[in-house]
């Protein structure tokens, strides 16, 4: 079953934050963030493995809550860069990753 | 280091051509994965290979479809009989490990049925 992603999507002014969070009703060994630009690959953010640990590079981090199935991307003082479309991909058997349907975030000047 | 690369990027064919695409994964990755993903949505699992064998099928994945990867480097995608419902941007990633690792994807070959 497909994560639910919300919200839907999100307009920030350059220096703001934004929570992006994931659900999922599987019990889950992982949670892959990517985030897309129109017309380009999924990029690689970050990688939760069971077990809560929180992770993060730069202003972009992220927690996994293994009990409630739910992970969250933090991303604080947003640049312009930071625009495109946000996956979680969850890994809940197997090598297979399941994704939401993006949220997508705009980030202007 | 590269990439995982794909070709064509681009293909255009008429209802009931057969198709294939090619996916080259990052040197030394054991793991390849096939996904489909259309406007709007987050990329669907087809297949994937644990070096030359196919360990996973999607339900997505007709008979129409086939995968390979015969000598557990580079991999390709048929579809057969193409039907407009096929048009997506296809999707490669590589990854390296057993399991809960990361996955890298490729610029992907986006597929035009007319």
């Amino acid at each position: 079953q497909q994560p639910v992603q919300s919200p839907q999507a999100v307009i920030l002014r350059e220096g703001e934050d934004a929570v992006i969070n994931c659900s999922s009703s599987k019990a889950l060994y992982s949670v892959h963030w990517y985030r897309q630009k129109h017309g380009e690959a999924p990029v690689f953010l970050m990688i939760l493995l069971k077990g809560g640990e929180q992770k993060g590079h730069e202003k972009i981090s992220a927690s996994f809550n293994e009990k409630k199935q739910q992970s969250s991307l933090y991303l604080t003082a947003s640049q312009l860069s930071y625009s495109g479309t946000y996956f979680c991909g969850t890994e809940a058997s197997g090598s297979r990753l399941t994704f939401g349907e993006g949220t997508q975030l705009t980030v202007n000047p | 280091d590269t990439g995982v690369s794909q070709n064509p990027r681009h293909k255009i064919t008429k209802r009931g051509q057969n198709v294939t695409f090619r996916c080259d994964p990052i040197s030394e990755h054991n793991r390849l994965y096939w996904y489909r993903q259309t406007l709007g949505q987050g990329p669907e699992f087809l297949t994937y290979f644990q070096n030359e064998a196919q360990l996973e099928k999607s339900r997505l994945l007709s008979d129409r479809f086939s995968a390979e990867r015969p000598k557990g480097s580079f991999s390709t995608l048929e579809i057969q009989r193409t039907e407009q419902g096929d048009s997506a941007m296809y999707l490669c990633a590589s990854s390296f490990g057993l399991g809960q690792e990361t996955q890298y994807f490729g610029p992907g070959t986006r597929l035009l049925v007319l």
